[in-house]
């Protein structure tokens, strides 16, 4: 059984950097997107971005600027980095899988398998 | 960028009754969509793939249709088990892009 498991501080001071980690385990990390999705209280669902088992990314370009993802395959684990943070960015931070789907020659992905949450708070 | 809509923002509905949600996006996304239940202090689970592929041990009550700007999402015979919230989400693979709908609360009449 896939799980996924979010790591870090859950406070983090305005203008400094947050930072997360997803632990993998149950499966390898290969020919998967690994992905950082967040939800802001009583809000809905926002993508940060993702990172190939390869180490290609991509990310929402309205975070671009501000967000690093990387991916340690010996270890099992991607992370999360945002500069510059404030209030805005209060969430909770989910880090999920996005697989392929594919019935012959029809292919379609979706997120499969998700960490419970990991809550970061900024504020002073 | 394309934007995902969806209505209503909150359904009200009883138990054992139909429940279809909607799901409209800016421009077609061919069947580059799926559909998310979230239940409070979970995270979402994949329930429709590909527009109406469910997926793994998700219940045959649950069904997706729609192609192109207008996805529906229906719940055929509402269990308490279903109160949550619904999302939508599109995805494109060059270049690579993944956007949410806001969500549609289903909420006990």
């Amino acid at each position: 059984q896939v799980q996924l498991r979010e790591s870090g501080p859950g406070l983090v001071k305005p203008s400094e950097t947050l930072s997360l980690t997803c632990t993998v385990s149950g499966d390898s990390m290969g020919s998967f997107y690994w992905t950082w999705i967040r939800q802001p209280p009583g809000k809905g669902l926002e993508y940060i971005g993702h990172v190939f088992f390869s180490g290609s990314t991509n990310y929402n370009p309205s975070l671009k600027s501000r967000v690093t993802i990387s991916i340690d395959t010996s270890n099992n684990q991607f992370s999360l980095k945002m500069t510059s943070v404030t209030t805005a960015d209060t969430a909770m931070y989910f880090c999920a899988r996005d697989a392929l789907f594919c019935s012959g020659d029809d292919c379609y992905r979706g997120f499969d398998y998700w960490g419970r949450g990991a809550l970061v708070t900024v504020s002073s | 960028e394309i934007v995902m809509t969806q209505s209503p923002a909150t359904l009200s509905v009883s138990p054992g009754q139909r429940a279809t949600l909607s799901c409209r996006a800016s421009q077609a996304v061919n069947n580059n969509l799926a559909w998310y239940q979230q239940k409070p202090g979970q995270a979402p689970r994949l329930l429709i793939y590909g527009a109406s592929t469910r997926a793994t041990g998700v219940p045959a009550r649950f069904s997706g249709s729609g192609s192109g700007t207008e996805f529906t999402l229906s719940i055929s015979s509402l269990q308490s088990e279903d109160f949550a919230v619904y999302y939508c989400q599109y995805y494109n693979n060059r270049p690579p892009e993944r956007t949410f709908g806001q969500g549609t609360k289903v909420e006990i009449k």
